[in-house]
């Protein structure tokens, strides 16, 4: 199946400091990206849908000027996580759509470790 | 809105143990439920789905049962191996094509023992 990678995929920073999770597929154009966020032991949330070229559309609750979403080419598509603070430490994931559309040809990144101290 | 609600895990078992992870659900509409399966240091991969009442998705010997009435989705297999060992989550849209969204469960992480 396709590949979605994500780097880094475990990052410690300050808090105060900005972080950038970098998410590619590689062997596709991903029209669509998504990014995901886990707690501990809660589910997997749905931040944001990210389409090539446009603004991110940001799911409810989430802070569009603390997680910078920039989809500017096919296969990348970045989350900044800005003036990170510990509340922050989270699991991120992103997944990578084609443009045929459904969910069968949804693929999952590794997923992103941060931890902010 | 939509919820999905699994077992806490870790469930750990011995090879060729019988497997069952709970899985339940709340939706408006009519939902499509899936299993997502994600190996240490991979993406999570579609497992399997159903998309209505009484449908069994079936996939590498797993399958659940759409069970409307119960609103549940119990992943189940009936001798695992150590090569299953990985989180499972469950999942369910209220949409499809390219407008759907995943919403999932917590995830249960399945430890196989030799």
């Amino acid at each position: 199946g396709a590949v979605v990678s994500q780097h880094p995929s475990r990052v410690i920073c300050k808090s105060g400091t900005s972080v950038k999770i970098e998410c590619r597929s590689l062997d596709f154009q991903a029209t669509t990206m998504f990014w995901y966020r886990q707690f501990p032991k809660q589910s997997l949330m749905l931040m944001a849908t990210s389409n090539e070229g446009s603004k991110a559309t940001y799911e409810q609750g989430v802070e569009k000027d603390k997680f910078l979403i920039n989809h500017a080419s096919l296969t990348l598509s970045t989350l900044t996580v800005t003036s990170a603070h510990p509340e922050d430490s989270s699991f991120y994931i992103c997944s990578a759509r084609g443009a045929s559309g459904g969910l069968e040809t949804q693929y999952f990144g590794p997923g992103t470790r941060l931890l902010v101290l | 809105g939509n919820s999905v609600t699994q077992m806490e895990g870790p469930v750990t078992l011995s090879e060729e143990a019988f497997l069952t992870i709970n899985c339940t659900y709340t939706a408006t509409g009519y939902p499509s439920l899936f299993w997502y399966v994600q190996y240490p240091g991979e993406g999570l991969q579609l497992l399997l789905k159903a998309t209505k009442a009484d449908d069994k998705g079936s996939n590498k010997g797993f399958e659940a049962t759409y069970r409307k009435e119960t609103t549940s989705f119990h992943l189940e297999k009936g001798s695992v191996q150590v090569s299953d060992s990985a989180v499972y989550f469950c999942a369910l849209t209220t949409n499809t094509g390219t407008a759907s969204k995943l919403t999932f469960g917590t995830g249960t992480r399945l430890q196989v023992t030799l």
